[in-house]
This record gives C-alpha cells, structure tokens and sequence, in this order.
C-alpha cells in the first residue's frame, strides 16, 4: 500500500536557522513526489515535483531533493514568513492513467523572529 | 489566487440540511477532485473527475454525491450530514492523468456540522 511519511510533525526555528524537513514514502512506481505549503484557512500551494531519485529544485530559501525512499525539503536561512505547514504527496502506479495523490500528514513550521 | 474558485467559505449547517459546494476552476484543466481534510490527518481524497467522467470513488458515503457537469465546474451535494464530517474540504483541479499531475487547490470550504 502506497504510504507518505513526514517528520517532524512540528518544528520551531528561529529566524535564521536553517533545517530540513523530511518526507519518506512507499509507492508502487514513482511517478511524482510533490511539495505544498499550506497557510491556516487557505488550500495547499504547490511547490516542486520531483521526478526521480537525485533530483533537486530550488525555490528562493527552499530546495527540495530526492531518493528512492525519502524526500527532504531544506530550508536555508528561514524567515517568518516562511512559517506554514508543509505537506509532501506521491504520485504512484505503473503505466496506466492514474492521478491520485497520496499526502503525508505535514510538517507545521513555525519562524520565530 | 490559484484559478480555482470555492463557495462558500464556510458553511455551518445542521443534520437534517442539503446543501451543495460549488468549485470553479479557470485553468483550461481536464481533472477535478474532492479533499476531506480533518485535523491531524492526511488529505483524504473523495472523488476524481477526468473529462467529466467519474474515475474513482474511494469509499466515500452516500451522503456526499458529486456532480460535474462540465470540466471547469465541480459540485459537491451534502444531505443527513454526520458531526463528523465537519471538515475543510478542498477542491483541486490538474491538467489530467500522465507523467505531469500538479494539482491547485482552492482555498477551501470550512463545513460544521451541529
């Protein structure tokens, strides 16, 4: 069965510190591991995708990578804006038309200044 | 602003009510989704529609029905609703199924269910 892990369920960090969040999955055939922020009262946000293992993408203090069990979102030099929960889905199934999702329960990152 | 639309934002209503979510998407997509999320789970995904058509239903209640009249416009129709099923539930729309799947979210309808 296809399974999303994350950890740690929540993270303090003060402005600054850097650190890195973790997403370990189960997929039957990766096909896509996403990233999403999502602010209270709002929709998740997308990301990145990540495609296959040593991928890495980068997005302003964020840069996500890749392997073939475990994703990690580091972030550098984090600033309070940046607090949010962080959510990170997999995309599986070999060949077929399948776009199901399955998420992980998220990360909640909370910047102190 | 995402390009998916969701009404109402909240939504309080009682056991014996029907009422119905709306999600408009603007992004020329061909897939829409239902989302259940509750407090300290994961995004449990309700219903998905590719090209109008109904391609999964993942065990969802009968007191929840789904309607997709065309590829831009997703309802969700509640009746005999359960206190928990209190929720926020998302809408989500993607280019379809194939190698690329990001899906936008709408900003969600908070449902309380007395």
């Amino acid at each position: 069965e296809d399974q999303v892990t994350q950890s740690p369920e929540a993270l303090r960090l003060q402005e600054g510190e850097s650190s890195s969040l973790n997403c370990s999955y189960t997929v039957s055939g990766l096909r896509g591991l996403f990233w999403y922020r999502q602010d209270p009262g709002k929709g998740p946000e997308f990301l990145f995708t990540l495609y296959s293992a040593g991928e890495e993408k980068e997005k302003e203090r964020l840069k996500a990578t890749l392997t073939k069990k475990e994703s990690f979102l580091h972030i550098t030099a984090p600033k309070p804006e940046d607090s949010a929960t962080y959510l990170c889905a997999v995309q599986g199934g070999y060949g077929g038309a399948t776009n199901k999702l399955i998420f992980g329960t998220g990360t909640l990152l909370a910047v102190q200044p | 602003e995402t390009g998916v639309t969701q009404t109402p934002r909240h939504l309080v209503m009682g056991m014996t009510n029907k009422k119905s979510l709306k999600c408009e998407q603007h992004l020329g997509h061909n897939a829409m989704y239902w989302y259940k999320q509750s407090a300290k789970k994961p995004l449990e995904l309700m219903f998905v529609y590719n090209f109008k058509e109904q391609t999964e239903n993942n065990s969802v209640p009968s007191r929840f029905s789904p309607e997709c009249p065309n590829s831009s416009h997703l309802f969700l129709h509640l009746h005999t609703l359960q206190p928990e099923d209190s929720a926020l539930y998302l809408c989500a729309s993607s280019q379809g199924s194939g190698t690329e799947n990001i899906q936008y979210f709408g900003a969600g309808t908070r449902l309380s269910v007395l």
